[in-house]
């Protein structure tokens, strides 16, 4: 079984500020690991995903993470925030090789940026 | 986008009565799942299916049942629907990969507000 702690509800940011939202999982198993970003009023949308090799992933929008597999962390981050990023996004993880593509999702982070 | 429609989109009904979500795909993809997103739990999953009348137990499954008669079709039913059941519900899909892992693509959700 798996969980994931998403460590800030709220994170408020000045838009062109640098941002990271935390997010920390256990796991008894290897995993994958994604960011899904939820825009107002919309479904789910993928972010970015760590499935196996570098360690630092680039996704969509200018967003990045890295997967820390000794601090079993998965932070995401943006150099330069935009209004049009205010989202809520949640960290989610997945068992290697489990069947059915299963999710675990953290709590969700709601990212508000300031003009 | 992934073909994944929800209806209705929103619904307000009275303590008791029953409930049907519709989840509807036109991607042929073998997995579908329902989940309801609560502020602070993010995403749990309620039920998920992996084929045609083959369906399974999610985290919160309780107070629900699903079915599916066909691929593209996969309902959720609150035979009495409480208060508790108020939320936003996601429908998703994903494809079946041997030895991958597959993306779950998510629906545009139904708020259901039970009074």
């Amino acid at each position: 079984a798996q969980s994931v702690t998403q460590l800030d509800s709220q994170v408020p940011v000045f838009e062109e500020a640098p941002v990271e939202l935390r997010c920390n999982y256990s796991s008894s198993v290897s995993v994958y690991l994604f960011w899904y970003v939820q825009y107002p009023n919309q479904g789910l949308q993928l972010l970015l995903k760590y499935l196996s090799g570098s360690t630092l992933v680039k996704g969509i929008n200018g967003f990045e993470a890295e997967f820390n597999k000794s601090q079993t962390s998965f932070h995401l981050r943006k150099p330069s925030v935009h209004i049009s990023d205010t989202a809520e996004y949640f960290c989610a993880v997945s068992g290697v090789n489990n069947a059915g593509n299963m999710l675990t999702f953290g709590g969700g982070t709601r990212l508000m940026v300031k003009p | 986008d992934a073909g994944i429609t929800q209806s209705p989109r929103h619904k307000v009904t009275e303590t008791g009565t029953p409930v049907t979500l519709r989840c509807h795909q036109t991607e042929n993809h073998r997995y579908m799942y329902w989940y309801r997103q609560d502020p602070g739990h993010g995403l749990r999953l309620i039920h998920y299916s992996y084929g045609v009348k083959d369906t399974d137990k999610g985290e919160v499954s309780d107070g629900y049942s699903v079915s599916r008669s066909k691929t593209e079709d996969f309902l959720l039913t609150l035979e009495s629907a409480t208060s508790s059941q108020t939320s936003v519900y996601f429908c998703a899909i994903s494809r079946q990969d041997r030895g991958a892992y597959n993306e779950q693509f998510f629906g545009p959700g139904t708020r259901l507000t039970v009074l």
